[in-house]
């Protein structure tokens, strides 16, 4: 199972808007509703920050929503704050088993 | 509060074993899924394992498939990864993961991780 591909990093200015994509196959992405994204800080573990596709857990801020289109998933995150910089990574469920994104790091500029 | 908590980490040569646990408590242990998850140092996730509630099912990636094994012990609430045949690639800090309360698909709750370390 290969990795779903994002890209490398992004980054923004304080209050802007900016997406991460995820792309991945009609075996993954394309087949199930089962998207979801962390954030990751150096040395820490990851935080569940959207599942489901577009759903927030509880405790996690509303400018963060996912969507799905295809076999490409995106996370938008609205008015860019400092401590939204670090690793974002999106997974798919897969047949029993989840596939990670290659990782995108967000730059708050 | 949710808490696990890795341990068995360390340095072991290159085709040796070692044995991960996961200690897991502030919920009903028995009641959900349990998966391990691992990222080398400087790189991406990477899916590593996952075993039901009940410890009937079992499930790996790729690249561990026939050297790994994931157990659990409902009795103490422990999650387990015995890992054999261990190579540099598997070089790699290991988090386990609680598969989530609201979608079954996602990880809610990670440990701090434990580093393994192969190397002659």
């Amino acid at each position: 199972q290969s990795a779903l591909t994002q890209p490398a990093s992004v980054s923004g200015s304080p209050g802007q808007s900016i997406t991460i994509s995820c792309t991945g196959t009609s075996s993954d992405i394309g087949y199930y509703d089962y998207v979801s994204w962390y954030q990751q800080h150096p040395g820490k573990a990851p935080k569940l920050m959207i599942y489901t596709v577009n759903k927030r857990p509880s405790g996690v801020s509303n400018r963060f929503s996912g969507s799905k289109s295809g076999n490409t998933a995106s996370l938008t995150i609205s008015g860019l704050q400092a401590e939204d910089e670090g690793d974002y990574y999106c997974s798919s469920y897969t047949s029993s088993r989840t596939v990670f994104g290659t990782g995108t790091k967000v730059i708050v500029l | 509060q949710v808490q696990l908590v890795e341990s068995g980490g360390g340095v072991v040569q290159p085709g040796r074993s070692l044995r991960l646990s996961c200690a897991a408590s502030g919920f009903t242990f028995s009641n959900f899924g349990m998966h391990w998850v691992r990222q080398a140092p400087g790189k991406g996730l990477e899916w590593v394992a996952v075993i039901s509630y009940d410890g009937i099912n079992k499930y790996y990636g790729d690249s561990v498939k026939g050297r790994f094994t994931i157990s659990r012990d409902n009795s103490r609430n422990t999650l387990s990864l015995q890992m054999n045949s261990l190579r540099a690639e598997d070089t790699a800090v290991y988090y386990c993961a609680r598969e989530g309360w609201l979608s079954a698909t996602s990880f809610d709750y990670w440990g701090q991780g434990a580093l393994v370390t192969v190397s002659s």
